[in-house]
């Protein structure tokens, strides 16, 4: 079946600094989506992309969807200590129907006032 | 209300009791899913409804019971739980779509924190 891999697992990174994290594909998505959680909450829709090589942002965060359509990056810059939580990941396929999404393992991020 | 409303949001039962978590969304949406989150795990896909029914068990055993009375209503039933059961779990809901079509994710619910004694 579809799967995804998310990376990096974790990070533990200053506050001010830059973060990047992606997610790969063993097939070809035409949507992807990116989620945060934070603590104890349910997953919030950060960026949604429907086109291949689309980039978008959203406040400090920016997200691509990669020309293969197998993979995407997320980009947060100039972090600060309410960034702390888990990213997750998310793909749909047009061919599967009822719009099941497939999501990554999460990164869990860390930031050090 | 707006959104997916899960409750209760915190719940601690012992191995022989019966709960039942609540999911309600008022999005209109007509696909429902449960899943589980155990600490600082990736989200596990437990059970879809599309249109009140079941498309989908991802070999959940059987003392998980979900119920789908409507499109805007998920429950799960819990009996006989473990202590590995004690986990996250989130509701979900979306807008089924046909093949073909893109879609606009999935709007999660709060969750309920289970711990099971």
């Amino acid at each position: 079946g579809q799967q995804l891999n998310q990376s990096p697992q974790s990070m533990f990174i200053q506050e001010g600094e830059d973060v990047s994290m992606n997610c790969t594909s063993s097939s070809i998505f035409n949507t992807w989506l990116w989620y945060k959680q934070d603590p104890g909450e349910g997953p919030v829709l950060l960026i949604a992309l429907y086109k291949a090589g689309e980039l978008t942002s959203n406040g400090r965060l920016t997200a691509q969807f990669g020309i293969t359509r197998k993979d995407s990056f997320l980009n947060i810059s100039a972090s600060i200590p309410s960034d702390v939580g888990i990213y997750f990941c998310a793909g749909h396929s047009i061919y599967n129907q009822g719009g099941k999404l497939i999501f990554g393992q999460g990164t869990e991020l860390s930031v050090k006032p | 209300e707006t959104g997916v409303t899960q409750t209760p949001r915190h719940l601690v039962m012992g191995m022989t009791n019966k709960k039942s978590l609540k999911c309600e969304q008022h999005l209109g949406h007509n696909a429902m899913y449960w899943y589980k989150q155990s600490a600082k795990k990736p989200l596990e896909l437990m059970f879809v409804y599309n249109f009140k029914e079941q498309t989908e068990n991802n070999s959940v055993p059987s003392r998980f019971s979900p119920e789908c009375p409507n499109s805007s209503h998920l429950f799960l039933h819990l009996h006989t739980l473990q202590p590995e059961d004690s986990a996250l779990y989130l509701c979900a809901s979306s807008q089924f779509i046909g093949a073909g079509r893109s879609m606009d994710g999935y709007t999660f619910g709060s969750g309920t924190r289970l711990t099971v004694v």
